[in-house]
């Protein structure tokens, strides 16, 4: 079974500085996608960025990129310039291929806050 | 496009009780999956609807149970609720479950007193 893991509960950085956030998976499958998600306090899901395993380039989303280390099975994710908007839970996913479907397996999440 | 939506966003129910939550996808989308968020376990996953058929199940007792209508809405219930279900319950959708990623509503908050 997939697995995925968020070492870091809690970050936190100043406005306009740069954090990265930590995820590794365990797979067997050679294809699959991974994924960002932000959660504010809301509790509302929000998408922020997506990876293709197949693809060796790195996604970028406007201030958020991501660094994608297939071998060592690492999808970290980088915020640039933060602002305090981007306070949130973020979580990490996981999607196989195939008899899977759609299905999500997600990290445990890092808790990010951002300072003034 | 609207949304993902769910209804209804908070609900007190008691033990003993049952309950159904009901998820409307972006229109298109064929995909319906529904999550269960604790503080405990985290984020699991509990099924998946493609064109109303079950195509996955997570690793839930068979008091949680799902469909699908032709519309692609979908409603998940809960039966015999116990206080461990307290929970938010998140429905997500994509568009035909495929590669793309999937999009998810606010969220129906449980509370089993």
């Amino acid at each position: 079974a997939q697995t995925v893991t968020q070492s870091q509960p809690e970050m936190s950085v100043q406005e306009a500085e740069t954090v990265t956030l930590s995820c590794t998976y365990d797979t067997s499958e050679s294809d699959y996608y991974l994924f960002w998600y932000k959660q504010p306090p809301s509790r509302q899901m929000i998408l922020v960025i997506r990876q293709e395993a197949y693809k060796q380039q790195n996604a970028t989303e406007n201030r958020f990129s991501v660094n994608f280390q297939k071998a060592a099975k690492s999808f970290s994710l980088k915020i640039s310039d933060s602002q305090l908007g981007d306070a949130a839970m973020y979580f990490c996913a996981y999607r196989g291929q195939g008899t899977s479907g759609s299905r999500l397996t997600f990290g445990e999440g890092t808790q990010l806050t951002v300072n003034p | 496009k609207a949304g993902v939506t769910q209804t209804p966003r908070y609900l007190i129910k008691t033990r003993g009780q049952q309950v159904t939550l009901s998820c409307s996808p972006i229109s298109g989308h064929r995909s319906v999956s529904w999550y269960q968020q604790t503080p405990g376990q985290g984020l699991q996953f509990l099924f998946e609807y493609f064109s109303e058929t079950q195509r996955n199940k997570g690793n839930f007792p068979g008091r949680f149970s799902g469909r699908q209508f032709s519309n692609s809405r979908s409603e998940m219930n809960v039966s015999t609720l116990e206080l461990g279900d307290s929970a938010l319950y998140l429905c997500a959708s994509s568009p035909w479950g495929g590669p793309g990623a999937q999009y998810f509503g606010p969220g129906t908050r449980l509370l089993v007193l």
